[in-house]
């Protein structure tokens, strides 16, 4: 069975800590990405990953970093921590496919609730 | 860049009743449209897709959408609807290279 892993249900931080937040998959996908939702804004991209040490901005990535140093794990980095980045954050992945006429659907992990207090 | 809209924050709906949940694109020559499904306390799991051919497309449990190109819409429907089916549905578009925009959700609540 296909399987997204993201290490924490829930996580409590303080104001300007760092914060790592880790998925993992186990289906060999080249596609990897993070989103944040939000009620009422639905999910924002942050930040997309194609390949290992590869990495593209989403739509919101300002105050996040990414990592992709193996294939099947990409991590989410909050820098120093802020209260806006309270939010559930969904990490998924994808096959790569070069033809938009197969593009390949997502597999989503259970979600990382963050409170930053 | 592409988007998409989805009017309906909630819908609250009877057992064994229809429902229709809204989705409406922005304009474009060529659109590839999703209906994903979040069941509570999970992450989100791919309902259907339409890329292209038949504008009736049918999905996991008894979902259907139909791809409208004159009124830029792709609404979700379901003749007979079960306590089962609350959950929140995003409709999304691709937007970019392997990049997917999701709409800002709606909750459908079934009610016994």
């Amino acid at each position: 069975d296909v399987k997204v892993t993201q290490s924490s249900r829930y996580l409590v931080k303080r104001t300007g800590e760092k914060v790592f937040l880790e998925c993992v998959q186990d289906m060999d996908h080249e596609n990897m990405f993070w989103y944040r939702q939000d009620p009422g804004l639905g999910l924002r991209l942050i930040y997309f990953s194609y390949d290992v040490k590869m990495k593209e901005k989403g739509d919101i990535p300002e105050g996040y970093s990414v990592s992709r140093e193996k294939k099947e794990r990409f991590s989410l980095i909050l820098e120093s921590a802020s209260t806006n980045q309270t939010s559930m954050y969904l990490c998924a992945s994808s096959l790569l496919s070069f033809d938009r006429d197969r593009v390949e659907k997502l597999f989503f992990g259970s979600g990382t609730q963050l409170s930053v207090l | 860049a592409q988007s998409v809209t989805q009017l309906d924050s909630q819908v609250p709906v009877f057992e064994e009743a229809p429902v229709e949940l809204r989705c409406n694109y922005s304009s474009s020559v060529s659109v590839y449209l999703f209906w994903y499904v979040q069941y509570p306390n999970q992450g989100l799991q791919l309902l259907l897709k339409y890329l292209s051919g038949s504008t009736l497309v049918k999905g996991i449990n008894g979902f259907e959408a139909e791809f409208n190109k004159s009124q830029t819409s792709f609404h979700l429907r379901k003749p007979s609807v079960h306590i089962s089916d609350t959950a929140e549905y995003f409709c999304a578009v691709i937007t970019g290279f392997q990049k997917l925009v999701f709409g800002t959700g709606t909750r459908l609540l079934v009610s016994p």
